[in-house]
């Protein structure tokens, strides 16, 4: 069975960098073909995508958020980091990381990050 | 990128009605589309994948058909339970994409 779960800040300042963890069990990120993704979802709109990263290390950003955003996994603790920067009320919202199979099949419960000084 | 405008945006229905939302992407992604359920306080729910494919576990009222470029969703003889927010993402390209969401109302 996959399962994930996110981790990190609550509340970060403006301008900080955010940086969420993403621990999941039932995959490995060593094994062909596996993927993990980041989506976000801010108050009272829909899902976007953020970004994917593959095992064998390809990563792919939104290209809106590509200039912030960076994703690394470290496959002995099975974790996904993503680090976002510069921080804006605008990022505040509802992160998900999920395992995709080029659907996203498992997510996490989601992490509701708050932007605000 | 590759836009999805779902339809409607928003419904109001009653226990047992079938309801079918569409996503329309702005150009043909083929099967590569997938439909979740989005209830507040939750994380989304696959419910089906490659357009019409089903999930184990997600209840048989749910279906969904459409290639290329349009794709309903159909759930038939509604509960109580499916009142939520519904999303279409397409995988064909990057970056991926999700349509605005359909929120559904169960009176």
């Amino acid at each position: 069975q996959i399962t994930l779960k996110e981790s990190g800040p609550t509340l970060v300042k403006p301008t900080q960098t955010l940086t969420l963890t993403c621990t999941f069990s039932g995959f490995s990120l060593t094994t062909t073909g596996e993927c993990v993704a980041w989506i976000r979802q801010p108050p009272g709109r829909a899902l976007e995508w953020l970004a994917l990263i593959f095992w064998d290390n390809d990563r792919r950003y939104n290209p809106s958020l590509q200039r912030r955003l960076t994703v690394t996994k470290d496959t002995s603790k099975n974790q996904v980091v993503l680090t976002l920067t510069n921080m804006d009320p605008a990022d505040t919202g509802t992160y998900y990381c999920a395992h995709r199979n080029d659907e996203f099949d498992f997510w996490g419960q989601g992490a509701l990050v708050t932007v605000s000084s | 990128e590759i836009v999805l405008t779902q339809s409607p945006d928003f419904q109001s229905v009653t226990p047992k009605e079938t309801v079918t939302i569409t996503c329309r992407a702005s150009q043909g992604i083929a099967t590569s589309l997938h439909w979740y359920q989005l209830k507040p306080g939750q994380s989304p729910k696959l419910l089906i994948k490659s357009a019409s494919q089903s999930i184990s576990g997600v209840p048989s009222r749910f279906s969904g058909s459409g290639s290329g470029t349009d794709f309903t969703l159909t759930i038939n003889s509604l509960e109580a339970e499916d009142a939520a927010t519904y999303y279409c993402h397409q995988s064909s390209s990057l970056p991926n994409t999700f349509g605005q969401g359909t929120k559904l109302e169960i009176k």
